[in-house]
């Protein structure tokens, strides 16, 4: 069946890069049906969209976080990536990646991985 | 940025009988408005797109209504599985879009 499943280290140091890579399984990443998004949970705290991408590469990311944010996207693969620069302690998060969908209506998250708890720290 | 704005922040219910969540837009959103159920250690799970249809699993129990700015989520008959955190979120504003910052139903 359709999965998403999160992978990448869970403690990161303050000014360095996070990176996560979120894999699909049980379907194609290059549907052109979906975007392939990343959304992050602070402890205890809500949901915050990061970003979404197409197969294409075209990506759409929160202005809030566009400065330090790059999603990309593996095809041959079947995976998507985040990387999240200069990061500091207000970037912990479980990071969640998920499916999207692309058409106008059907814009919300149908599909979520598990998550990821990234811890940044020294 | 439209900001989603949820009530209560905690409600509590007694088990078998209805909740009512509700979820306000600070703009105009259509009815581009889903409903999330979030468990403790899980990822969120879509109960309600388009403001009211429920998503492919999801219990006749559980109902959403509203379009413009006001919406409600409203699960009848609660049973101990429905205990969790409900998220608003809406997909109006593209490309960016935003969750409201919860409503966690707790057993009365």
């Amino acid at each position: 069946q359709f999965q998403l499943q999160e992978s990448g280290p869970g403690l990161v140091k303050p000014s360095e890069t996070l990176s996560l890579t979120c894999t699909v399984s049980g379907g194609s990443i290059s549907s052109s049906n979906y975007y392939w998004a990343w959304i992050r949970q602070p402890p205890g705290k809500g949901l915050e969209w990061i970003g979404s991408i197409y197969y294409s590469g075209s990506t759409y990311y929160n202005p809030s976080l566009k400065s330090r944010v790059t999603i990309s996207v593996d095809t041959s693969k079947n995976q998507f990536s985040l990387k999240l620069s200069s990061v500091t302690a207000a970037d912990t998060a479980v990071y969640f990646c998920a499916r999207q969908g692309r058409r106008p209506g059907d814009e919300y998250f149908q599909h979520w991985g598990q998550g990821a708890l990234v811890t940044v720290s020294s | 940025e439209i900001v989603m704005t949820q009530s209560p922040a905690t409600l509590s219910v007694s088990p078998g009988e209805r909740a009512t969540l509700s979820c306000r837009a600070s703009q105009y959103i259509s009815s581009n408005l889903a409903w999330y159920q979030q468990k403790p250690g899980q990822a969120p799970r879509l109960l309600i797109y388009g403001a009211s249809t429920r998503a492919t699993g999801i219990p006749a129990s559980f109902s959403g209504s509203g379009s413009g700015t006001e919406f409600t989520l409203t699960i009848s008959s609660l049973q101990s599985e429905d205990f969790a955190i409900y998220y608003c979120q809406q997909y109006h504003n593209w490309p960016l879009y935003t969750f409201g910052q919860g409503t966690k139903l707790e057993i009365k």
